[in-house]
C-alpha cells in the first residue's frame, strides 16, 4: 500500500465551486506540505505544517486554505474555484530526524481542472 | 524569492548518448536534492548533496554540487529509455533545511 495518499486523483469542477483535496500518510512523519505543479514552473509550495497546531503559508497560499485534522491528515481547500487553479497538485511528507536529509516524500497527485 | 532555473527544458536524445542537466540560483542552499518523477506519480528523491563540490554517483548518474552551493548538475552516461521522466532539483533552506525550492524542470526523452 502508498505510503502517501490522495484524494480524488482526478476532479473537474466548475468556477466557483468549493473543492477540497485530501491526503493521508502512513509514514508517521510530522512534517507535511501541499504543493501544485505547473508545466515549466516545476512544484511551488502552497501550504505546510510542521505538526497538528502548526500551520504556514507557502509562496502562493492565495485562494487556499488547509486543515491539519491529525498527525496523518492534511486537507487542502479551494473556497471559491477559479480556472488558473487548474494545476497538479502534489501533497508531501518528510522527517528530518530521517537519514536522508529532509526528503520529501510524495502522494501520486491530484489533476484538478476548473472549467 | 529564490530561484531555482534548470537548463535545458526539454531533451530528447537516443539511447547511449551522454546528457548533462544543470540547476543555476543566485541563492545559497544548505543542501540540494535531485528528484525524477515519472508520468501519474508523485517525484521520487534521486540524490542528497550536501557539501560545495561535493560529487556523487548513483550508477550511470553523476551529481555535483557547486563549490558555493548556488548550482548543481547531473550527468547520465549512456542513456537508457529507463532515465525517461522529468528531473527536478530542490534547493534546502530554513533554520532546519526545512523547506524546498523546486527548479523549473527538465523533461528528458530516451528513445530506442
Amino acid at each position: 500500500d502508498a505510503d502517501v495518499t490522495q484524494t480524488p486523483r482526478n476532479r473537474i469542477t466548475k468556477t466557483g465551486k468549493r473543492i477540497m483535496l485530501e491526503c493521508s500518510q502512513t509514514k508517521g512523519h510530522d512534517r507535511m506540505y501541499w504543493y501544485r505543479q505547473d508545466p515549466g514552473l516545476g512544484l511551488r509550495l502552497i501550504y505546510y505544517s510542521f505538526d497538528v497546531k502548526d500551520i504556514n503559508k507557502g509562496e502562493i497560499s492565495d485562494g487556499y486554505s488547509v486543515s491539519r485534522q491529525a498527525q496523518a491528515k492534511f486537507s487542502l481547500s479551494l473556497e471559491s474555484a477559479i480556472p488558473n487553479q487548474t494545476a497538479l497538485y502534489f501533497c508531501a511528507t518528510s522527517d528530518p530526524r530521517g537519514r536522508t536529509y529532509n526528503e520529501q516524500f510524495f502522494g501520486p497527485g491530484t489533476r484538478l481542472t476548473v472549467l | 524569492t529564490q530561484l531555482l532555473e534548470q537548463s535545458p527544458q526539454f531533451l530528447s536524445i537516443q539511447e547511449g548518448e551522454n546528457l548533462t542537466v544543470y540547476c543555476n540560483s543566485s541563492s545559497v542552499f544548505s543542501s540540494l536534492q535531485w528528484y525524477r518523477q515519472e508520468p501519474g506519480e508523485g517525484p521520487v528523491l534521486l540524490v542528497t548533496v550536501v557539501t560545495g563540490g561535493e560529487v556523487k554517483k548513483l550508477k550511470r548518474l553523476t551529481f555535483q554540487f557547486g563549490d558555493a552551493r548556488k548550482d548543481s548538475s547531473l550527468h547520465i552516461t549512456a542513456a537508457q529509455p529507463g532515465d525517461t521522466g522529468l528531473y527536478l532539483c530542490a534547493g534546502a533552506s530554513g533554520g532546519t533545511a526545512s523547506k524546498l525550492t523546486f527548479g523549473t524542470g527538465t523533461r528528458l526523452q530516451v528513445t530506442l
